[in-house]
């Protein structure tokens, strides 16, 4: 079946740092890939996002590439800031199983 | 714009109590969706649901029942709630197989269970 692999946590900063946080996925045929930000007491939000091979998701100076290559969607931010500290989770969406696989989120923790 | 809205936000149970946890989503999305986050497990798929009317078994769906009566809601039941079922549990809804560049999930905000 499907899978995501995340970079383990918890991840801490100082802020203006430079973010990664990696995740590769396995899936059949050619899945779009998430990224969510879950900040605490909420639920998922989305993040960015990818349809297909080569594009590159951005939002709120986030960003990651669909490598297909690599099987990767790996996540940065070339300067966080504290209120980027949240879970984030990467996440692939397959079409032909009508649904969504996520992985176990990584844990962002930016100081002052 | 109340997008995807879940209630009970927390609840106690004792163990073998019954419950519902209800969803509702206002954007005419097909596909709906029950996960549960334990630590260090990230989100698990319980049950989900294709359409009105259908429902199929996520990765983790023993304890659990779910209904599809009409597009906009999707019902958890939880028939005897047992410790292994304290958890938050959310709701998601997306727009479905046929318009695949928009299948992102919207997230409720999360209903805490506790079973004691």
């Amino acid at each position: 079946g499907d899978s995501v692999t995340q970079m383990e946590g918890p991840v801490t900063l100082s802020e203006e740092a430079f973010l990664t946080i990696n995740c590769t996925y396995t899936a059949t045929g050619y899945p779009s890939l998430f990224w969510y930000v879950q900040y605490p007491g909420e639920g998922l939000q989305l993040l960015l996002k990818a349809t297909k091979a080569d594009d590159k998701g951005s939002n709120k100076g986030f960003e990651a590439t669909y490598r297909k290559e690599t099987t990767s969607f790996h996540l940065e931010k070339g300067s966080v800031q504290v209120s980027d500290s949240a879970v984030y989770f990467c996440a692939l969406y397959n079409t032909n199983a009508g649904k969504s696989t996520f992985g176990d989120g990584t844990t962002l923790t930016v100081k002052p | 714009n109340a997008g995807v809205t879940q209630t009970p936000k927390f609840r106690v149970l004792k163990t073998g109590q019954s419950m519902t946890l209800l969803c509702a989503q206002d954007m005419n999305h097909e596909y709906m969706y029950w996960y549960r986050q334990d630590p260090g497990m990230g989100l698990r798929l319980i049950h989900y649901s294709v359409g009105e009317g259908t429902t199929a078994k996520g990765e983790v769906p023993d304890g659990y029942n779910v209904s599809r009566l009409k597009k906009q809601n999707f019902l958890l039941g939880l028939e005897s709630a047992a410790p292994s079922q304290t958890s938050v549990y959310f709701c998601a809804s997306s727009y479905g197989q046929s318009d695949h560049l928009n299948t992102e999930a919207f997230f409720g905000q999360g209903t805490r269970l506790t079973v004691v």
